[in-house]
């Protein structure tokens, strides 16, 4: 079954801490997302990557990192420069990125304790 | 200025019946592409429906239709013959092939929540 995976469901981060978010697709897609939501609110891009080894800061960057040193995966890592990181954390990928569809995979759910 | 605007955060619909969910927007990008993706409460968003801004027709999935009216800028769903699985979040986003140098990037509006009564 094709499609995307995330992990985990739920996460927790302490003050100070970093934190990753995996995203992974076996859909064979070139381009890949990184989306926040919050409450009440629509999607919100954070970074996104056309290729291997390139990425390319979306409109709320700050405080976040990526890698993508494989085609399946896009890790996200919230690190503590994010001072307000509570959100839901969505994944998505496309063929590329002309007029294609994005699929989204079902979210992280950040909270800080 | 808001690019996508929905102005319905509730509705409610009986089940069987139709159902139309409003969007409008906003680009001067003569090439763009609309979609509708559905949030259940578990949180995943699920496409539903795609419309080129030259698509002549407008978009059919199943008993989703996209009632897109070019002039007046709004790309309505419509849902026809509802079921209680159709209550949900929706979201109608844009994307603009200006926004191709930010990696196509879709813009979502604020969502409508539809709950459909048995």
């Amino acid at each position: 079954d094709g499609g995307i995976t995330q992990s985990p469901k739920y996460l927790f981060r302490k003050e100070g801490q970093n934190v990753t978010l995996s995203c992974e697709q076996n859909l064979n897609h070139d381009a890949m997302y990184w989306y926040r939501q919050d409450p009440g609110q629509g999607l919100r891009l954070i970074y996104y990557s056309q290729i291997v080894n390139d990425f390319q800061k979306g409109d709320i960057a700050e405080g976040y990192s990526v890698s993508r040193e494989k085609k399946e995966s896009f890790p996200l890592t919230v690190t503590s420069a994010q001072k307000n990181p509570t959100a839901f954390y969505l994944c998505a990928s496309s063929p590329g990125l002309a007029m294609e569809t994005q699929y989204f995979g079902p979210g992280t759910r950040l909270l800080v304790l | 200025a808001q690019k996508i605007t929905q102005t319905q955060p509730g509705m409610f619909v009986q089940e069987k019946e139709a159902v139309t969910l409003d969007c409008t927007y906003d680009t001067s990008d003569p090439s763009y592409g609309l979609f509708w993706y559905k949030q259940p409460s578990s949180g995943e968003m699920i496409f539903l429906i795609y419309q080129g801004s030259y698509d002549q027709q407008n978009a059919t999935e199943g008993r989703y239709s996209l009632n897109f009216q070019k002039a007046r800028k709004s790309a309505n769903l419509v849902i026809s013959a509802s079921q209680l699985g159709d209550s949900a979040m929706y979201f109608c986003a844009m994307r603009e092939d200006l926004n191709y140098n930010q990696g196509g990037k879709l813009i979502f509006g604020q969502g409508t929540e539809l709950s459909v009564k048995p």
